[in-house]
């Protein structure tokens, strides 16, 4: 059963700072993996996906890698800022099944 | 497109009341999921149906949960009788057969007393 952990809980940083937050899962087998955003009271927003055979996407100032064989994955974010506060939830496609195995996601605070 | 929409976006009920969680998927999404987020267990899938059938409910909890997709533009979760530990924060996901992008709703907020 795919498991996927996210560290730390909770980060606080002020703005300016780059940042990373991890993500690990448990089985290899990934079909891709993806980084989602959640506001107070919203739904989940798409940043990034990687597919299995890559090591990294890029979008503005967000960077996510993926390290398939040891199961991890970072979201770096460059120069943050108070508006990037929000939850980060990374979540697991393994296979053909559709299912995504979502970890408990990072809250994070940038102060001004 | 509007996205996907829920309703209601919030309910409160008593112990053992029925409650009927309800969801619009995108036009032309041929997947549709129902997660639950709690603090204790994050976001876990309850069910996801393709072109209107189920195609897994092994996360559904217990036979006091059911859904139902009558049509391609419209789901219902049902819980009867509901419990206090089902209250959580309901969403509802689509995505179309090709491509990678889930679309979620904004949740519907479960309290039940």
């Amino acid at each position: 059963k795919q498991e996927v952990t996210q560290i730390p809980a909770a980060l606080s940083v002020p703005e300016g700072e780059n940042l990373v937050l991890n993500c690990s899962f448990t089985d290899s087998a990934i079909y891709n993996l993806q980084w989602f955003r959640q506001d107070p009271g919203k739904g989940l927003t798409s940043l990034l996906l990687i597919q299995s055979s890559q090591r990294e996407q890029t979008s503005g100032r967000l960077n996510a890698s993926l390290d398939k064989s040891s199961g991890r994955s970072t979201l770096y974010i460059a120069a943050s800022q108070p508006g990037d506060s929000a939850t980060y939830l990374c979540a697991v496609r393994s296979g053909s099944n559709y299912k995504l195995t979502f970890g408990k996601g990072t809250l994070l605070t940038v102060n001004p | 497109d509007a996205g996907v929409i829920q309703s209601p976006r919030h309910e409160v009920t008593e112990m053992g009341q029925e409650v009927t969680l309800r969801c619009k998927p995108i036009s032309g999404h041929d997947y549709l999921f129902w997660y639950r987020q709690t603090m204790m267990r994050g976001l876990e899938l309850l069910i996801y149906f393709n072109n209107n059938v189920p195609i897994d409910d092994s996360g559904m909890p217990e036979d006091r949960f059911s859904a139902k997709m009558p049509n391609a533009s419209f789901s219902t979760l049902k819980i009867q009788p509901s419990e206090p530990r089902d209250s959580a924060v309901y969403f509802c996901a689509s995505r179309p057969g090709q491509g990678n992008g889930y679309t979620f709703g904004s949740g519907t907020r479960l309290t039940v007393v």
